[in-house]
């Protein structure tokens, strides 16, 4: 089993749907969990970070974490063309540096207008 | 502006041969890293480092060889010894190693081996 899965779509969803991207992870010691953006040829920006369990919200977007079930997700609320993109799940330990980010495959979002 | 810049954007090498790419950030940043970017791969890391003169290997650095002789500067060889070089690479900065987590990645550079 991969420490860290992530399903690489591609999902395709109506403008102002509700999005729901999910990773699930298998090493019970990762405490912080990001999610990043990426666009299509570009490099990934951070969208999303948590520490720990529970939710964290930014405009439009929440991130989710259930450590009882190893478990992270994205929302995205009212989805717009913009956030068409490939999203990364990433976490790593306690402690632990940059050096040992795990990063998911990435799911592949596209938002038809 | 302040940021990473990555150049070549697009690369083409024959086999045999080696490559260098370039990372340059103007972040102040103390740590860099690479990282190997293939379709349904996901990000696999190449080399990190944390200071200057200091690197340590990632997951896949069988065939890659870096430097980091000033703090804004991380090159990444990839060599002949490389044997899957076709691939997007990333170069990252961090402020720390140890802090929230925030990569700044640059635009990468595609290399393909002909």
């Amino acid at each position: 089993q991969k420490e860290v899965e992530q399903d690489p779509g591609p999902l395709s969803v109506p403008e102002g749907a509700i999005v729901s991207l999910n990773c699930t992870y298998s090493n019970s010691a990762f405490q912080y969990f990001m999610w990043y953006r990426q666009y299509s040829r570009k490099g990934p920006e951070l969208l999303m970070y948590t520490y720990s369990s529970g939710n964290k919200e930014d405009g439009r977007f929440t991130a989710q974490v259930d450590k009882s079930s190893k478990y992270i997700s994205l929302f995205i609320r009212d989805s717009q063309p913009s956030d068409s993109a490939t999203y990364l799940c990433a976490m790593r330990v306690y402690g632990g540096s940059q050096g040992n980010l795990i990063f998911g495959k990435g799911t592949k979002l596209s938002v038809k207008p | 502006d302040g940021g990473i810049t990555q150049s070549p954007k697009y690369l083409f090498r024959k086999e045999g041969q080696n490559v260098t790419l370039s990372c340059e950030q103007n972040l102040n940043h103390d740590a860099m890293y690479w990282y190997r970017q293939d379709p349904g791969q996901g990000l696999r890391l190449i080399y990190y480092s944390q200071i200057v003169n200091d690197f340590q290997k990632g997951d896949i650095a069988e065939g890659y060889s870096v430097s980091r002789e000033k703090k804004e500067s991380f090159p990444l060889t990839v060599t002949s010894a490389q044997k899957n070089p076709t691939a997007f690479y990333l170069c990252a900065s961090s402020i720390g190693t140890g802090n929230t987590g925030e990569l700044f990645f640059g635009e990468g550079s595609r290399l393909t081996v002909l």
